[in-house]
C-alpha cells in the first residue's frame, strides 16, 4: 500500500517550457489535490477533485491546469513556466462523506521545481 | 472567502514545558479539523484531527479542543521533546460539498534543550 505516490521528485525548467506533474493513490479516496508551498510558507490549494469527473479551481489557479484521468490518478500541468511557479508541489487525497475515517488527508512526498 | 488565522508563528519552548498553538477559522459550517507535522523537507503528515461533535481528543502528549461558539481551535502538545521540533499547520475543512480544506499560516515550534 504505497499510499499516495507522485513523480517526478525533483525537476528544473528554464522560463516558457511546460511539464505535467504525476499523483497516483492506491487507497481509493474519492477527493484529491494538488498544493504549492512556497519557502517559509503555508499550503496553498491550487486544484482540487472531489470526485472523479469534476474538477475546481482553489486559491491559486492561474498558470496551472489539471486532468483527474480516473480514480486514481490526479496531474497538474504547467503550460508555460515561470519563475514565480518556483515551489514545492504537493499532491493529497482523502475520502469524502461522513464515514468513520473520512477527512483525512494523505500527501504525496512531493516535487520540488525550480523555474529559471 | 473561508479562512484560518493561525497564531503564533513561531514558539520556542524549553524541552519538558507545553506548547500551546491556537487556529480562528471564519466558515461555521466547518466540521473538521486536523492539525499536520511537517519537519523540514518532508510532507505534512496528520498528527490529531477533531470533529465538530466533540469537544476535546487527546492522543498521549497531544490534544485538541474545539470551541465551535468561538470557532477556534487549539493543539496542545505537553512534556516537549526536541522532536517536537518542526512546522505545525492547522486546517478547517469545507462541508459546502467541496470538501476541500483551509490550512493556517504555520507555527515554527523550536524546543530547546
Amino acid at each position: 500500500n504505497a499510499g499516495v505516490t507522485q513523480t517526478p521528485k525533483f525537476q528544473v525548467l528554464k522560463t516558457g517550457q511546460s511539464m505535467t506533474l504525476q499523483c497516483a493513490q492506491d487507497m481509493n479516496h474519492n477527493s484529491m489535490y494538488w498544493y504549492r508551498q512556497d519557502p517559509g510558507m503555508g499550503l496553498r490549494l491550487i486544484y482540487y477533485s472531489a470526485s472523479e469527473g469534476t474538477t475546481d479551481k482553489g486559491e491559486v489557479p492561474n498558470g496551472y491546469n489539471v486532468s483527474r484521468l480516473n480514480k486514481r490518478e490526479f496531474s497538474l500541468r504547467l503550460e508555460s513556466a515561470a519563475p514565480s511557479q518556483t515551489s514545492v508541489y504537493f499532491c493529497a487525497s482523502s475520502e469524502r462523506g461522513r464515514l468513520a475515517g473520512a477527512g483525512e488527508q494523505y500527501f504525496g512526498p512531493g516535487t520540488r521545481l525550480t523555474v529559471t | 472567502g473561508e479562512n484560518v488565522e493561525q497564531h503564533p508563528s513561531t514558539l520556542s519552548v524549553q524541552e519538558g514545558d507545553s506548547a500551546v498553538i491556537k487556529c480562528t477559522y471564519s466558515d461555521s459550517a466547518s466540521n473538521y479539523f486536523p492539525w499536520y507535522k511537517q519537519e523540514l523537507g518532508k510532507r505534512p503528515q496528520l498528527i490529531i484531527d477533531i470533529r465538530s461533535n466533540v469537544g476535546e481528543k487527546k492522543d498521549q502528549r497531544i490534544a485538541v479542543t474545539l470551541n465551535k461558539t468561538a470557532k477556534h481551535f487549539s493543539l496542545h502538545i505537553t512534556e516537549t521533546q526536541p522532536e517536537d521540533s518542526a512546522v505545525y499547520f492547522c486546517a478547517a475543512r469545507d462541508t459546502s460539498g467541496t470538501y476541500k480544506y483551509i490550512f493556517g499560516t504555520g507555527t515554527r515550534l523550536k524546543v530547546l534543550a
